[in-house]
């Protein structure tokens, strides 16, 4: 059964420490992104990787950092220099650039 | 100029009704165009795609692409109350880093 998992669904942290969300995809995707939306908002791109230990920043990548050892993976951390990371998390992958990209169900973020 | 625009809404319609999605485009060079449904606390879902100009018919769904004008547009025939969402209007900008750039989303209200 294809698709993308990201895990945990909710998470909750005090301020100051640094959080890692897990992606996971088996549709054998190379390109994979991170997404952030606000109530309200559209979708802003966080990270991008095309292929394999390779990576490029989104529009708001400052606070965040992520790798991409693996073809399946690719985890974000949000990190303490985040100054508003309460947000619904998204991940998404796609075959290729300019193709559909299809997301997991978010990580929900909460941050005291 | 935003480089994907979408009416933000909300939009109402009554059950049975056709409702009707607009978007918006700045690259005259974009080649892929993508309607993505995202229900309330849930993450966005693949649609429809439509790569060529004219109609793409799928089930209740017509995705109507206008390269010439910059336009696609996304229309729901018989609409229901479980079409009530948010629909999101994804654009392959070439030459952007951003892979896919989304707008931000119309609220559609199907009203029983």
């Amino acid at each position: 059964d294809g698709g993308i998992t990201q895990s945990p669904k909710y998470l909750f942290r005090k301020e100051g420490q640094n959080v890692t969300l897990s992606c996971e995809q088996n549709l054998n995707h190379d390109a994979m992104y991170w997404y952030r939306q606000d109530p309200g908002q559209g979708l802003r791109l966080i990270y991008y990787s095309q292929i394999v230990n390779d990576f490029q920043k989104g529009d708001i990548a400052e606070g965040y950092s992520v790798s991409r050892e693996k073809k399946e993976s690719f985890p974000l951390t949000v990190t303490s220099a985040q100054k508003n990371p309460t947000a619904f998390y998204l991940c998404a992958s796609s075959i290729g650039e300019g193709y559909e990209q299809y997301f997991g169900p978010g990580t929900r973020l909460t941050v005291t | 100029q935003k480089e994907v625009e979408q009416n933000s809404g909300p939009l109402s319609v009554p059950e049975g009704a056709i409702a009707s999605l607009n978007c918006t485009y700045s690259d005259r060079v974009s080649q892929s165009f993508f309607w993505y449904r995202q229900y309330s606390g849930k993450s966005p879902e693949l649609i429809m795609s439509i790569y060529s100009n004219g109609d793409k018919e799928d089930g209740r769904f017509t995705a109507q692409l206008n390269k010439a004008s910059q336009y696609v547009s996304l229309l729901i025939r018989d609409s229901q109350p479980s079409d009530s969402a948010t629909y999101l209007c994804a654009v392959n900008i070439v030459g952007s880093a951003r892979q896919l750039t989304f707008g931000s989303g119309t609220q559609l209200t199907v009203l029983p």
